[in-house]
Order: C-alpha cells, then structure tokens, then sequence
C-alpha cells in the first residue's frame, strides 16, 4: 500500500502551459505539504495544508496554487509555465501531534521538465 | 528564521570506512531534528529523529546521530559504510513556534565505492 502517491511521475511539457500534480495519502494524517527540489537536490517548502486549510505560504510565485478538496489530498496546480519551474515536486504528509511533529512521509515525487 | 547547513556537500568513501555528515541548525529555541536519506531516484525516506531525552539518536541501517545543544549540531554517523548505503542525505529542523514547517539543509551527497 502505497501511503502517499502522487501523479503523474513524469511531467513534460511546454512554456506558457497549465499542468495540475495530484497527491493522495491513505495515512489518515491532517496536514499535507508540496515541496520543491531543484537540480542541486536542494529542499524548499511551498505550502503546507492542516485539514483543508492552507497554513504555510512560502514565497512561491502565484502561478502555483494548491487545492485541498478533503485532507486526504493537495493537488498543485500551475498556469503559465516557466522553465525555472523545471524541478522535482514532493507531496508529503504527517500527524502533528502538539510540537513533537511527527515525521514527514513523502511521495515518490513527480519530475517536472519544462522545455 | 531557521536555517539548516550541511558543510559537506559530497563525500566519497569507501566500504568499511566511518562515516560522519555534518549538520548544523541556527535556532535558538527548542527544535526536533531529522535526517531524512534518498536513495537514487527515489523519495525521501526518515533514518532517524530526535525529540527529547538522550541525545544520542539510532536509526534504521546502523546510523546513529548526537544532538550537542551547545554547538547546535546534529551530526549523523554510520561506523562502517556499505555501498548501499549511497545517497543523498538530509538533516531537517523543525522549530518551536515555527508551525509544522521543516527546514531542509542542503543536502549531503554520499559515494560509497566497492
């Protein structure tokens, strides 16, 4: 059973399109994130969701906007795309339980290429 | 703001060897700490965390970590590397009052040669 998943794997595709990345997570968790991880492997949070509710905004362009339709999923949706976009996206999620945050569990991460 | 560094950005090591990744946190409150390992191609995966209590830390595969609040380290250990054990490791922090976002440092590249 696959605890967070995301699609597609594989994403290629032109400047100025819109594409959507879909994550589930059958952990039961409240609170799920999108993260970026650029050619050099370097981790950035974008957003972080706790039961639909958007509560981390990192500084990420407007072009991206996530949507929770129910606390089992945050999908990442982005107009306009630009070849800097072009990077590895991970989808997680975790139980936070007061400040010992539970570990983050991650998708196997969706491959962006934007020729 | 936190922020997280590892200082060592690739390391090649033969199988046998110790192994020790620096990790350090700029945070002056109460943190949990992480290493997070990815193997190639594949998604991040937890070794081992600190809350509280003793602040020398085991994981899975060997690896072991020390918290040393004075110096604000978090260095991750192995003593014997195999080469399996290849890939790219990550310290995290998340802080107090931080909400629940983890920082990433950069990363550490590991190259265990046969």
């Amino acid at each position: 059973d696959t605890a967070v998943s995301q699609t597609p794997k594989y994403l290629v595709t032109q400047m100025g399109n819109d594409k959507s990345i879909k994550c589930e997570q059958n952990l039961g968790h409240d609170t799920m994130y999108w993260y970026k991880q650029d050619s050099k492997k370097f981790l950035k949070i974008m957003f972080s969701y706790n039961n639909k509710e958007l509560i981390i905004n990192e500084t990420v362009p407007n072009r991206f906007s996530p949507k929770s339709p129910d606390k089992a999923h945050l999908n990442l949706h982005i107009n306009s795309l630009e070849l800097g976009d072009s990077a590895v996206y991970f989808c997680a999620s975790s139980q936070p339980a007061s400040f010992k945050q539970s570990p983050l569990h991650f998708g196997n991460g969706t491959r962006l290429t934007v020729t | 703001a936190q922020s997280v560094s590892q200082h060592n950005h690739h390391v090649i090591l033969s199988e046998a060897a110790s192994l020790e990744l620096g990790c350090n946190y700029s945070y002056g409150g109460t943190v949990n700490l992480f290493w997070y390992v990815q193997y190639p191609g594949q998604h991040l995966q937890l070794l081992l965390k600190y809350f509280s209590g003793d602040p020398l830390v085991k994981g899975i595969k060997g690896f072991e970590a020390e918290f040393i609040k004075s110096k604000f380290s978090f260095n991750l250990r192995k003593p014997s590397v195999q080469w399996s054990d290849t890939a790219e490791y990550f310290c995290a922090v998340n802080a107090r009052n931080a909400g629940n976002m983890l920082t990433f440092g950069g990363g550490t590249r590991l190259m265990v040669k046969p």
